[in-house]
């Protein structure tokens, strides 16, 4: 099926690990965004790609590196993980320039303890 | 970035019709406006975006005043199964870049 695919689904670290999230899309969409989103809160954007090669800062993007590795693949690399960043992390594509919704994947949930 | 202002929380019984404001004083010519729905657990699902007047499709309308300084979801016939966050948003189509408010927790009751 056609959609955004996060891997792993569920990852405990302990503080100072390091770890790679995954995201691919298979719509041939431009834009990939990771958004983080903490319990009874919104999401908050870290990073963003606008076209293949390019990526920028989002709202919070401290902690994060993220690396646009093909037009499909995004990934979010957390270097030395702290418990503030236990959370949801979603990732999402959209065809930019096309007024159409974002199409998110189902999440990845992060615990560092 | 446009901002938006959503109540926190609405109530509803099912089949009742829902609608739900957003407020965007601030949004830009090129913005267009963009509800999500989210479920515990899950990424946020596109339902509905508009420019301008009303948009319908086969599961809400969205109802843009002329000066787009805020904008309505309707959600016709709730049943229990609409119970979810609902997020309004303002951005520019072309950089594609949306921030999340805290969005409206709708709890459809029986």
């Amino acid at each position: 099926n056609a959609g955004v695919t996060q891997t792993p689904k569920f990852q405990v670290l302990k503080t100072g690990q390091s770890m790679t999230l995954q995201c691919a899309q298979d719509m041939n969409h431009n834009s990939m965004y990771w958004y983080r989103q903490d319990p009874g809160m919104g999401l908050r954007l870290i990073y963003y790609s606008a076209s293949e090669g390019t990526t920028d800062k989002g709202e919070v993007p401290n902690g994060y590196n993220v690396s646009r590795l093909n037009k499909r693949e995004f990934s979010l690399r957390l270097e030395s993980a702290a418990p503030s960043q236990t959370s949801v992390y979603f990732c999402a594509s959209v065809m930019a320039g096309e007024n159409y919704g974002y199409t998110f994947g189902s999440g990845t949930r992060l615990t560092v303890v | 970035l446009a901002k938006t202002t959503q109540p926190i929380s609405m109530d509803s019984y099912e089949g009742q019709e829902v609608n739900i404001t957003c407020s965007h004083n601030n949004i830009a010519t090129n913005d267009y406006i963009t509800w999500y729905q989210q479920f515990p657990s899950q990424g946020p699902r596109f339902i509905i975006q508009g420019y301008k007047t009303k948009v319908t499709n086969e599961v809400a309308s969205l109802f843009i005043p002329a000066d787009r300084k805020s904008s309505t979801l309707s959600l016709p016939r709730v049943s229990l199964s609409d119970t979810a966050v609902y997020y309004c948003l303002v951005g520019d189509g072309n950089t594609g870049k949306l921030i999340f408010g805290q969005g409206t927790t709708l709890q459809v009751k029986p």
